[in-house]
């Protein structure tokens, strides 16, 4: 079974300060790695994606990725209450039978207190 | 451009009964997949389909089947429905591998 595991959570960063939220995935093989928000009663919103080893800088938001520690993260700077929802991690496996198919994590809820 | 549609927003249905669920893609994008989502269980795949071609199915019971027309619209069927098939069921309209959800529609089994 191929899996993706996110840290549990929550998380809980004061206003201004860097959330810090990470993922790891089972599947040596997988190919393209995304990052999701959610807000509560809503359907998932894509922040990121990322397909090669090291950093990719999107405005506060920063995706990283390893493939050899097989570890994705996402790191929200200037954290803002607005940011506040559950964050899902998403991986792509590559090959013929991963048409379509995302697996995600149990997503981790962020919390930014003022 | 126009996002991902999905109708209707809200069922209840009662256990035994059947139902039928519709997401519009993004304009251009042939790919449209299906998840479930419940607390328990998170994001679940059930299928996906290109150009009316069913490529890759999840774990789910034969009671789960879907189809795809020729412009892309998909629906979702839900036969014998069961207490455990509430949840919130997400349509992704496929660029690629790059997946953008829909708004969903949550189902109610009483």
């Amino acid at each position: 079974q191929k899996e993706v595991e996110q840290n549990s959570g929550p998380l809980s960063v004061p206003e201004g300060a860097i959330a810090s939220l990470n993922c790891t995935y089972s599947d040596r093989g997988s190919q393209s790695f995304f990052w999701y928000r959610q807000y509560s009663g809503k359907s998932p919103e894509l922040i990121m994606s990322i397909y090669s080893n090291g950093d990719k800088e999107d405005g506060r938001f920063t995706a990283q990725l390893n493939k050899a520690s097989q570890y994705v993260s996402l790191l929200i700077r200037d954290s803002q209450p607005s940011d506040s929802a559950t964050y899902l991690c998403a991986v792509n496996e590559g090959g013929g039978t991963s048409y379509g198919k995302l697996t995600f994590g149990q997503g981790t809820i962020l919390t930014v207190h003022p | 451009k126009a996002g991902v549609t999905q109708t209707p927003r809200y069922l209840i249905k009662t256990r035994g009964q059947q139902v039928t669920l519709s997401c519009s893609p993004i304009s251009g994008h042939r790919s449209v997949s299906w998840y479930q989502q419940t607390p328990g269980q998170g994001l679940q795949f059930l299928f996906e389909y290109f150009s009316e071609t069913q490529r890759n199915k999840g774990n789910f019971p034969g009671r789960f089947s879907g189809r795809q027309f020729s412009n892309s619209r998909s629906e979702m069927n839900v036969s014998t429905l069961e207490l455990g098939d509430s949840a919130l069921y997400l349509c992704a309209s496929n660029e690629g591998d790059t997946q953008y959800f829909g708004p969903g529609t949550r189902l109610t089994v009483l």
